[in-house]
């Protein structure tokens, strides 16, 4: 079975300059998160999507972060513009969703954001 | 605010050591305590612990939790180098399927 499957891997980029991050889910799981871990850090979470809606985006910096999830499968990260202080790894995760082991995420290898 | 810390941040023991990771929770509605281990790339799904006392098990690794003193903890015995990772620490909340996670404990075995 396929994980969680994340791209690109890694990307530089100056700040200012927009970047978008995808991820594609476990099959049959509703539930799709966006983390960010920076260095030495646990991951923090950005936005958390029951199928197609966002049920918790209170962490995500939504001056220049947006996300969707059309069709409820995979999901698009954006930033624009990014910031130096937007460089860490942004890490996609699902799980079968609400009351099935809940709590049970399974993550993506992540995308490495360096912004120059 | 809901926090999960965990101790110590960095460890460096030799191949064969017995090593425990601690983790204490402060979070609202407390439902389960997970543990992840990640090495260079994406955590990976090591126990979910959600009653006091019952420790779950998984060859070498070993776990458990005291929901009364907040805290669990992370056994690994006869460490190998394979098991050099940073381990994470999260705990979720009753009605959400939010985890909060700790910064980790950074594990090195040396040969």
């Amino acid at each position: 079975e396929a994980g969680v499957v994340q791209s690109p891997r890694y990307k530089i980029i100056e700040k200012k300059q927009p970047v978008a991050f995808w991820c594609n889910p476990i099959s049959g799981h509703n539930t799709l998160y966006w983390y960010r871990q920076n260095l030495g850090q646990g991951p923090e979470l950005l936005i958390r999507y029951e199928n197609e809606e966002a049920v918790d985006d209170s962490q995500l910096p939504k001056d220049r972060f947006s996300a969707e999830r059309l069709k409820g499968v995979d999901s698009t990260l954006k930033i624009q513009p990014a910031e130096l202080g937007d460089s860490a790894v942004y890490l996609c995760a699902s799980s079968l969703g609400p009351g099935r082991i809940a709590g049970e995420l399974f993550f993506g290898e992540g995308s490495r954001l360096t912004v120059l | 605010e809901d926090k999960v810390v965990q101790s110590p941040l960095s460890l460096v023991v030799h191949e064969g050591d017995t090593v425990t990771l601690n983790c204490s929770y402060e979070v609202t509605n407390f439902r389960s305590l997970l543990w992840y281990k990640q090495e260079k790339k994406a955590p990976t799904f090591l126990f979910m612990l959600t009653s006091s006392g019952i420790e779950k098990k998984s060859g070498r690794l070993s776990s458990i939790l005291d929901k009364k003193e907040l805290f669990s903890i992370l056994n690994i015995t006869a460490t190998q180098t394979g098991d050099s990772a940073v381990y994470l620490c999260a705990a979720t909340q009753g009605g959400s399927e939010k985890l909060v996670f700790g910064k980790g404990t950074k594990l090195t075995v040396n040969p």
